[in-house]
């Protein structure tokens, strides 16, 4: 079975500060890795995503995120944060199975960018 | 290209009651998931359906169903509502031949008293 493992709860940081946000996953098939925002009552959206070919992926928002296939990890990475980026940040693990795919979501990472 | 659509936005019913959640995906997407989220349990899978089929299914109980039309537009149905539905409910379509990823909708906030 898959599970996805976001390490962090509650992120605070300074803005203009870096900021990582961690994720591991286990499987034991090849996986699709994402990540996504939610704004405060809205939906997901998708920041970058892992399919295949380069570990190193850029999302939109500044956001990039970096596959390490060893430790099993999609740590998100964001050089300098802004005001805006406070929201919550979900890694996802996406496998194909005999019903098509299945993607399962970590608990969030609440991300809070303090002036 | 519209989002995908869901309705109602909001949603207040008593316990024991029945509601309904619609979600209209994004045209042309086959594959449609639906999502519980709450603040201690986080997002958790509910069912997906694909071409008028529940393809994948969490576990959740009986009470939770759904269905999809031949246009793709799914329904999700919880009966016998419990003070512990109090969710957002996401729905999520996708292009399934290519899962390169998931379009949510911007929720239902059901609120059960």
């Amino acid at each position: 079975a898959q599970s996805v493992t976001q390490l962090d709860s509650q992120v605070p940081v300074f803005e203009e500060a870096p900021v990582e946000l961690r994720c591991n996953y286990s499987s034991s098939v090849s996986v699709y890795l994402f990540w996504y925002v939610q704004y405060p009552n809205q939906g997901l959206q998708l920041l970058l995503k892992y399919l295949s070919g380069s570990t190193l992926v850029k999302g939109i928002n500044g956001f990039e995120a970096e596959f390490n296939k060893s430790q099993t990890s999609f740590h998100l990475r964001k050089p300098s944060v802004h005001i805006s980026d406070t929201a919550e940040y979900f890694c996802a693990v996406s496998v194909r199975n005999t019903g098509g795919f299945k993607t399962i979501f970590g608990a969030g990472t609440r991300l809070f960018v303090k002036a | 290209k519209a989002g995908v659509t869901q309705t109602p936005r909001y949603l207040i019913k008593t316990r024991g009651q029945q509601v309904t959640l619609s979600c209209s995906p994004i045209s042309g997407h086959r594959s449609v998931s639906w999502y519980q989220q709450t603040p201690g349990q986080g997002l958790q899978f509910l069912f997906e359906y694909f071409s008028e089929t529940q393809r994948n299914k969490g576990n959740f109980p009986g009470r939770f169903s759904g269905r999809q039309f031949s246009n793709s537009r799914s329904e999700m149905n919880v009966s016998t509502l419990e003070l512990g539905d109090s969710a957002l409910y996401l729905c999520a379509s996708s292009d399934s031949s290519l899962n390169t990823e998931a379009f949510f909708g911007q929720g239902t906030r059901l609120t059960v008293v």
